[in-house]
């Protein structure tokens, strides 16, 4: 069975400051892997997708970055956090396209 | 443009009664849909999907929805609900011509009292 794990569980960072959030994917090769951006009590934002190692592609500009380093692996980072950055970030993974599997998230606060 | 519509943002039943939440949808051909659920502070769980065929589709936990084409709707319906159904549930829309891309409606809360 597949598996996502996300990490930090939480976070609370500084204006300013850099941040860096991880995703694992164990049990699929090749999946498809995706950023979203929920606001408190708000709908989900795509911010990233990648169908392969190397190559991701940016569906909104946030003044975030994505990168896929490995087959199993997703990152999302800045290096300077906003307080609009604060809210629940969720990572996804898809066979292909279709339906879209979530991990179980990370709470940004930005003071 | 796709997007999704769901026109309750909070819906409150007892339990034991049934259940309908509302999605509506925009797309110029049949796209790809989905009911999400989600619980306080975790992920989303996908309760059920259509692509194509039957209209009426079967998910976990006894939820059902159905998709009209006429309608432009994909409602998600359970005919008894239980407390622990209490969460926030979201209408998803995939394009077929964009396999990656997925737009969420506002979603819906879902309060069941005792």
């Amino acid at each position: 069975a597949q598996t996502i794990h996300q990490w930090p569980v939480a976070e609370i960072k500084a204006v300013g400051s850099p941040l860096s959030l991880g995703c694992t994917i164990k049990g699929k090769s090749s999946p498809n892997l995706y950023w979203y951006w929920q606001a408190t009590g708000g709908t989900l934002q795509q911010l990233f997708y990648s169908i392969t190692v190397g190559q991701v592609e940016s569906v909104v500009q946030l003044n975030l970055s994505a990168s896929r380093p490995k087959d199993d692996q997703f990152i999302l980072s800045t290096e300077k956090l906003l307080l609009s950055h604060s809210g629940f970030y969720l990572c996804a993974w898809s066979p292909q396209g279709g339906e879209q599997y979530f991990g179980p998230g990370t709470r940004l606060t930005v003071l | 443009a796709q997007s999704v519509t769901q026109p309750d943002a909070r819906v409150t039943v007892s339990e034991g009664a049934s259940l309908q939440l509302r999605c509506k949808y925009s797309y110029s051909a049949t796209p790809y849909l989905f009911w999400y659920v989600q619980y306080p502070r975790q992920g989303l769980q996908l309760l059920l999907k259509y692509y194509s065929g039957d209209p009426v589709v079967q998910g976990v936990n006894s939820f059902e929805a159905e998709f009209s084409k006429s309608n432009s709707s994909f409602h998600l319906q359970k005919a008894s609900v239980h407390w622990s159904d209490s969460a926030v549930y979201f209408c998803a829309l995939s394009p077929t011509s964009s396999g990656q891309k997925l737009v969420f409606g506002q979603g819906t809360i879902l309060k069941v009292y005792l």
